[in-house]
Order: C-alpha cells, then sequence, then structure tokens
C-alpha cells in the first residue's frame, strides 16, 4: 500500500520569504500522480499543483513550484513570495495511475505566515 | 462548470438520529470519493465508487455508514445511527480518470455535529 508522510507539523515564514514543504512517499509503481492541495480555515480542499510522475520537469504554478525526486520518492512544495493568504494547511497526497485510483493523504503541515 | 455540490453545509443533530448527505459530483466525472476528516485521523477515505459501482468501502468505519450512487450525477452518504464520534467533515470529491486527467476536485464539505 501507498503511504504519504509529511513529517514537519507545523512551519512559518516571514512574509515574502521562501518556504519550502517537504513530502516522501512509498510506493512500488512506476506510474502515479502526486498533488499539493491547501485547507484554509474555511476547510475546501484546493487543489495547488499536480505532478505526473513520468514528467521529469518540474511543476510549477505561479509562486508555487514542486521539487520531485523520483528516485528518493520525495515531493516537496516550495512557496516564493509568501503572502498572507497563504497561511493555511497543506496536504501533499498520490494517486496510482493504475487500478486502485484512491488518493492517499499525508497528515498535512500548518504553515503560519508572519507579517 | 459547476464544482462539487454538498448538502447539507452544516448539520447539527442529536446522538441516534439518521444523517444524510448528499454529492452532485462534477459532470462527465466517473470517479467519486467520500472522506472524512478529524483532529485525530485527519483525512481518511470512506468509500469510493467507479461509474455508480462502489470499489472500496474498506474505509467504512462499521456497519452505521452506508453509501449509494444511484445515478452518475448524485451520491448519498448515510450515517444510522449517528454518534458522537461522527462528528467530522465530510468531504465529496469526483474525478475524470484519463491519460492526462486524474486530478480529484473536492466539494466544500458538509460539517457534521453529533451531540
Amino acid at each position: 500500500a501507498q503511504t504519504v508522510t509529511q513529517s514537519q507539523p507545523e512551519m512559518s515564514v516571514q512574509e515574502a520569504e521562501t518556504v519550502t514543504l517537504s513530502c516522501t512517499y512509498d510506493t512500488s509503481e512506476s506510474d502515479y500522480y502526486l498533488f499539493w492541495y491547501k485547507q484554509p480555515p474555511s476547510r475546501q480542499m484546493i487543489l495547488v499543483i499536480r505532478q505526473e510522475a513520468y514528467k521529469q520537469q518540474n511543476a510549477t504554478e505561479n509562486r508555487f513550484s514542486v521539487n520531485f525526486q523520483k528516485a528518493a520518492k520525495s515531493f516537496s512544495l516550495k512557496i516564493s513570495d509568501s503572502q498572507l493568504g497563504d497561511a493555511a494547511m497543506y496536504f501533499c497526497a498520490y494517486r496510482s495511475a493504475g487500478a486502485n485510483s484512491k488518493l492517499t493523504f499525508g497528515k498535512g503541515i500548518t504553515l503560519s505566515v508572519r507579517p | 462548470d459547476a464544482g462539487v455540490i454538498q448538502s447539507p453545509r452544516h448539520e447539527v443533530t442529536e446522538m441516534g438520529q439518521e444523517v444524510t448527505l448528499r454529492c452532485k459530483p462534477i459532470s462527465g466525472h466517473d470517479y467519486l470519493f467520500w472522506y472524512r476528516q478529524t483532529m485525530m485521523r485527519g483525512l481518511e477515505l470512506l468509500i469510493y465508487f467507479n461509474n455508480n459501482v462502489p470499489i472500496d468501502d474498506s474505509g467504512m468505519p462499521e456497519d452505521r455508514f452506508s453509501a449509494k450512487m444511484p445515478n452518475a450525477s448524485f451520491s448519498t452518504l448515510k450515517i444510522q445511527p449517528s454518534e458522537p464520534r461522527d462528528s467530522a467533515v465530510y468531504f465529496c470529491a469526483s474525478s475524470y480518470r484519463s491519460f492526462s486527467g486524474n486530478t480529484i476536485y473536492f466539494g466544500e464539505g458538509s460539517w457534521l455535529t453529533v451531540v
């Protein structure tokens, strides 16, 4: 079974600075998808960024980018120019490209942004 | 396109009562997921459907929980009888599985409080 580990329960960043959130996963599959979701206090799950395992290029969405290291099974999220609105809980998630298509989440990390 | 629509957004009920949560997935999506989120256990997958057929219900906590998907545009999650430990945010999510797809989109959640 696949597992997703987010070992840091909390992080803090100064506004306008850069922060990196860590995530590792365990799988025996070669084809899969990785995601970062943001959950603000409203509790809505918002997709931040997605990475296909077969792509070597790291995904980027505006101020958000990932460092995908397939061999190391690592998938970190970098937030540049942090804004107050980035304060939220962030979840790393894994989804198989195969028949078992459920989304497996890490426990999440709470990010606070200091003004 | 409208997103995943869940109802009710908030519900407070007394222990022993039946609770029904409803979900309308994004049109055209062939996967539907029910997740539960609590402080203690994080995000748990309860059950998911593919083309209206339940694929994996191993996350359903006990016989008090049941889920149905009578058609492609509607699903219910029922708890009968409800207990205080069922208090949580319940998310419905959907996706269209394609070569370039696989992103799972979440509804805003149903906040359930059982007193």
